[in-house]
């Protein structure tokens, strides 16, 4: 079982619609959770960290943190064209200070007018 | 401006030549950070340093060296490249703070060894 895994795309929606996006992770401990936007030909940037149990919102953007279950997922409302991109999980892990970090394969999202 | 920057962008190089990827950052991050990007393979981490003359493996160190001696330039070496190696390479920094590690990447360098 890969480390950090994320549901399979691509992800289609249309203009206006909720995406979710999903990441499970199999190191219990693992402490710190991000989603990076990842544009084609462009380098990875971070929207949202989150570390502990619950929500985090950020405008359009909800992250969902469950330890318990060890997933976490990213909710975009209102989806726009300027949204479809690459999304990448990333999982902080235990026992090195956060400094390695583990991403997943990464969701295609498209989000069609 | 606060940015990292990576250098050279596009490098095509032959088998066993040594070359070495220069990373820089600005905004005075104590973490730095070396990522390969292939495809079917996501962002897969190479090496990490915590601070200047403290570094350590990530998950695919083989064939790479890295060193610290000063905060803002973290350089990826690679000592006799193999096409097994052509990629694209991030650079990335952050400040750890409270246990986070949000990182912000550099452009990326993307290398074809032949």
């Amino acid at each position: 079982q890969k480390e950090v895994e994320q549901n399979s795309g691509p992800l289609s929606v249309p203009e206006g619609a909720i995406a979710s996006l999903n990441c499970t992770y199999s190191d219990r401990v693992s402490q710190s959770f991000f989603w990076y936007r990842q544009y084609s030909g462009k380098s990875p940037e971070l929207i949202m960290s989150i570390y502990s149990n619950g929500d985090k919102e950020d405008g359009r953007f909800t992250a969902q943190l469950n330890k318990a279950s060890q997933y976490v997922s990213l909710l975009i409302r209102d989806s726009q064209p300027s949204d479809s991109a690459t999304y990448l999980c990333a999982v902080g892990v235990r026992g090195t200070s956060y400094g390695k970090l583990t991403f997943g394969q990464g969701t295609i999202l498209t989000v069609h007018p | 401006e606060a940015q990292v920057t990576q250098n050279p962008r596009y490098l095509i190089t032959v088998t066993g030549k040594k070359l070495t990827v220069t990373c820089s950052q600005n905004m005075n991050h104590e973490y730095m950070s070396w990522y390969r990007q292939d495809p079917g393979l996501g962002l897969r981490q190479i090496y990490y340093s915590m601070n200047v003359e403290v570094t350590d493996k990530g998950d695919v160190p083989e064939g790479y060296k890295v060193s610290r001696k000063e905060k803002r330039n973290f350089p990826l070496i690679l000592e006799s490249p193999s096409p097994n190696q052509t990629s694209l390479y991030f650079c990335a920094s952050g400040k750890l703070a409270g246990g986070s590690n949000e990182q912000f990447f550099g452009p990326g360098t993307r290398l074809t060894v032949l």
